[in-house]
């Protein structure tokens, strides 16, 4: 079975151009987040969708970033215009069921962004 | 608000050595606690959880419990092999909201021969 696949594992931009990370997780999870852990921090959560609907997004840090998840599958991750400090790695990681429920979490490798 | 701290690595230790990598929390609430463990070019696994005080996790020959009186939750192995490798994330969530984990920094471990 496929685990959670991230694309582009890399990504190197010049600071005010536009970056879209895609996410893909396991097949039949309807809870999809995306994490981010910038150089030297920790691992932030950004937001949480179930299905298409975005749970919460409290942890998105401005507006220049947009994830969406289209038809409750895949998902991207869209930074407009690039910041310096939005280098790092962005995670993205699926679940079957809410993690009370006693269900796992599983993430992918990250993509891996450095913004120029 | 709710926090994870760990020990500061990276941490070297020789093959066989005992390991230990400190985390301590505060929480409002009363979370479950986890320790994530990311191999180099993986993603983050789960390693180990505990869900209530006093509570043991334990996977692959590591153990850590969750101490509610000291807010921690150490992760040990008794003999580490060079497969152990990796950075080691501790973290905590509440059942009633499964996706904000809180992580602290990562411990990088490396385990030479």
């Amino acid at each position: 079975e496929a685990g959670v696949t991230q694309f582009p594992s890399h990504s190197v931009i010049e600071k005010g151009q536009t970056v879209t990370l895609r996410c893909d997780p396991i097949s039949g999870h309807d809870n999809l987040y995306w994490y981010r852990r910038v150089m030297g921090k920790e691992i932030k959560f950004l937001l949480h969708f179930v299905k298409e609907s975005k749970q919460d997004e409290s942890g998105m840090p401005n507006n220049r970033f947009l994830a969406e998840r289209t038809g409750g599958t895949y998902s991207t991750l869209k930074v407009q215009p690039a910041e310096l400090e939005d280098s790092g790695v962005y995670f993205c990681a699926s679940s079957q069921g809410a993690l009370g429920s006693g269900n796992t979490i599983y993430f992918g490798e990250g993509s891996w962004l450095t913004v120029v | 608000g709710d926090s994870v701290t760990q020990m500061e690595g990276p941490v070297t230790l020789s093959e066989e050595a005992f390991l230990t990598i400190n985390c301590t929390y505060t929480a409002t609430g009363y979370p479950s606690l986890f320790w994530y463990v990311q191999y180099p070019g993986e993603g983050l696994q789960l390693l180990l959880k505990a869900t209530k005080a006093d509570d043991k996790g334990s996977n692959k020959g590591f153990e850590a419990t969750y101490r509610k009186e000291t807010t921690s939750f150490h992760l040990e192995k008794g003999s580490v092999q060079v497969s152990d490798s990796a950075v080691y994330f501790c973290a905590l969530g509440y059942s009633n909201s499964g996706y904000a984990l809180n992580f602290g920094k990562g411990t990088s471990l490396l385990v030479t021969p």
